[in-house]
């Protein structure tokens, strides 16, 4: 069974800094990897998403790692912004299937200080 | 549509009454997912189609359970005889057609039974 860790659960840093949230996961069969945020009361965006072929993906600020044989994942966010406080999901599909189901981690809680 | 939609965004309903949760995934995505979070808890699978079809119903919690999908499009979420435990908040999600199957999120509905 896919087991998926984010450690720590919440996390916080003073605006400006450069920081990494890790992603653990036990099987790594994996398919793709999926990074989300998740701002309270609301639904996921999706940020990033890794193929099992790849090795990282950008997105702005935003740059994504995958490890597969040693299952980890880290989400790096440079320069930290207030507006980058929200919860930090990573998601892993197994390899059994292109549409098979995403299993989450419980996800790192970031608070931004200004 | 331009995303995922859900309705309703919350549903306030007395113990032991039957719900209707509805999701919309977006256009020409043939996969659909319904996730359950509950308070302070990470994103449980419920239920995947593929097409109409249901490759993997594994995470219904019990038969009060159900779901279904019609014409490869909108998905209904149905619990009967709802409890207090089922108070969360259901998420749908449709993914992109392979091989960069990426996961979108409706906002989700918000159940509370009281």
């Amino acid at each position: 069974k896919q087991e998926v860790t984010q450690i720590p659960a919440a996390l916080s840093v003073p605006e400006g800094e450069n920081l990494v949230l890790n992603c653990s996961f036990t099987d790594s069969a994996i398919y793709n990897l999926q990074w989300f945020r998740q701002d309270p009361g609301k639904g996921l965006t999706s940020l990033l998403l890794i193929q099992s072929s790849q090795r990282e993906q950008t997105s702005g600020r935003l740059n994504a790692s995958l490890d597969k044989s040693s299952g980890r994942s880290t989400l790096y966010i440079a320069a930290s912004q207030p507006g980058d406080s929200a919860t930090y999901l990573c998601a892993v599909r197994l390899v059994t299937g292109a549409n098979s189901k995403l299993t989450f981690g419980k996800g790192i809680t970031l608070s931004v200080r200004p | 549509g331009a995303g995922v939609s859900q309705s309703p965004s919350n549903k306030v309903t007395e113990k032991g009454k039957d719900v209707e949760l509805r999701c919309d995934p977006i256009s020409g995505h043939t996969a659909l997912y319904w996730y359950r979070q509950s308070l302070g808890q990470g994103l449980e699978f419920l239920i995947y189609f593929q097409g109409n079809s249901a490759p993997d119903k594994s995470g219904l919690p019990s038969d009060r359970f159900s779901a279904e999908r019609t014409g490869g499009s909108v998905s209904t979420l149905t619990i009967q005889r709802t409890q207090q435990e089922d108070s969360a908040v259901y998420l749908c999600a449709s993914s992109s057609p392979p091989p960069y199957t990426e996961a979108f999120f409706g906002q989700g509905t918000r159940l509370t039974v009281v």
